[in-house]
């Protein structure tokens, strides 16, 4: 079962920063949060992830809760291409530890215009 | 193009019939994953290599599932006596290090359609 909770759906005006929350209370010392998004009908794509410093790259920031037990994706700009469905994952990410995926429902945000 | 590639993006068959799909990971990569997700749920895995080796199997993966990598390059999963519950959308992905820490990049994934 996937480690983590997020709201199913949410909707974002164009333009407007869009706040992604996920809970992951029982989160362990050596486990990473990962963001991936999926646009209906194409694989997965990586956004971002981050241990317990917050975390920005080019197409989002990642804000890590103190306690590590939530977090929130903040794509700071939204655009109509940001419509998708949006996964947190919790995983060990060490190379010997790693693995697979463990996908929940996931988050489907819709930017409006 | 150097992401992961999947052939064939779609596939309709029959019922009972015999279905294989292939995926080209990342050159660099030899971590290669197989997932598999139906309508409106998330990924859910299947299979992973680590160069040629098979190092875990779900439940999911029936024995009429089988995945190779022979030479740690390209993988294929092959669907024996297809049902109709096997239809989903399939996805490779391949893992490489980024900032010290293992991250998977999909493909495109095999949309499969059992009539």
């Amino acid at each position: 079962d996937a480690k983590t909770t997020q709201p199913p759906s949410m909707d974002c005006a164009e333009g407007r920063a869009a706040n992604l929350p996920c809970n992951h209370s029982t989160i362990s010392g050596n486990e990473y949060v990962y963001w991936y998004r999926q646009i209906h009908s194409q694989g997965p794509q990586y956004i971002i992830h981050g241990l317990k410093n917050n975390e920005t790259n080019e197409m989002a920031s990642l804000i890590i809760t103190e306690d590590r037990k939530s977090s929130t994706l903040i794509l700071p700009h939204a655009t109509l291409r940001d419509t998708a469905v949006y996964y947190c994952i919790v995983r060990a990410a060490h190379y010997n530890q790693g693995g697979k995926l463990i996908f929940g429902q996931g988050t489907e945000l819709s930017v409006k215009p | 193009d150097t992401g992961v590639s999947q052939d064939p993006r779609h596939k309709i068959t029959k019922r009972g019939q015999n279905v294989t799909f292939r995926c080209d990971p990342i050159s660099e990569h030899n971590r290669l994953y197989w997932y598999r997700q139906t309508l409106g749920q998330g990924p859910e895995f299947l299979t992973y290599f680590q160069n040629e080796a098979q190092l875990e199997k779900s439940r999911l993966l029936s024995d009429r599932f089988s995945a190779e990598r022979p030479k740690g390059s390209f993988s294929t999963l092959e669907i024996q006596r297809t049902e109709q519950g096997d239809s989903a959308m399939y996805l490779c992905a391949s893992s490489g290090i980024m900032r010290g820490r293992e991250t998977q990049y999909f493909g495109p994934g095999t949309r499969l359609l059992v009539l």
